[in-house]
């Protein structure tokens, strides 16, 4: 079965200092690979996305995030976190050719120490 | 520039009795879809719409009915509520499925059910 799995329910890293947030997905093939943020009360906005080519993306507020194949794994980093980053994270997956169905983790909830 | 938006914010319901979550999307996405999201559980599912005329179940669409009489919107309704639909519903759309583009998702309702 499809599944993604976000292993760290809640992490806490100080101002300033670097973060790294893991996703492991199962399939056999590539999938289109998400990761989402939802600060309190808010609905979830796109982060960054992986469909093909390099495997390092770029995205919003600094974010970024490494496709491994070998690890099955799309882990979500930032150098330096802000007090703003406080949210919720989910990474999510769509299965290539599957259309109209995300599949998302269960999230990792990360609290900012001034 | 509203994007999407979804009503009531809050309702409280007792068990047995029906309403419907309001979703409305001004963006003229094809692809709408509702979420519930649970404590530790992601988001899930329930149903979700390719085009006006067209919906599809997603992981836990019972005991929830939804249509789609035009682009714009896309209701979900409770048939018969029970203290198993407690949760936070997300309304979300994307202007070309899931396995090509983001999701742009409301803020939410959140619905007791006693």
């Amino acid at each position: 079965a499809q599944s993604v799995t976000q292993p760290d329910i809640h992490i806490t890293v100080s101002e300033g200092a670097s973060l790294e947030l893991r996703c492991n997905y199962s399939y056999g093939a590539t999938p289109y690979l998400f990761w989402y943020v939802q600060s309190p009360g808010q609905g979830l906005q796109l982060l960054l996305k992986y469909f093909s080519g390099d495997t390092l993306v770029q995205g919003i507020k600094g974010f970024e995030a490494e496709f491994k194949r070998s690890q099955s794994s799309f882990n979500l980093r930032k150098p330096s976190v802000h007090w703003s980053d406080a949210a919720e994270y989910f990474c999510a997956v769509v299965r290539y050719s599957s259309a109209s169905k995300i599949i998302f983790g269960s999230g990792t909830r990360l609290s900012i120490r001034p | 520039n509203a994007g999407v938006t979804q009503t009531p914010k809050f309702q409280v319901l007792k068990t047995g009795q029906s309403m419907t979550l309001q979703c409305a999307q001004d963006m003229n996405h094809e692809y709408m879809s509702w979420y519930r999201q649970d404590p530790g559980m992601g988001l899930r599912l329930i149903h979700y719409s390719v085009g006006a005329g067209i919906t599809d179940q997603g992981e836990v669409p019972n005991g929830y009915n939804v249509s789609r009489s035009t682009t714009e919107d896309f209701p979900l309704r409770l048939l018969s509520a029970a203290p198993s639909q407690t949760s936070v519903y997300f309304c979300a759309s994307s202007y070309a499925g899931t396995n090509t583009g983001e999701l742009f998702f409301g803020e939410g309702s959140r619905l007791t059910v006693l």
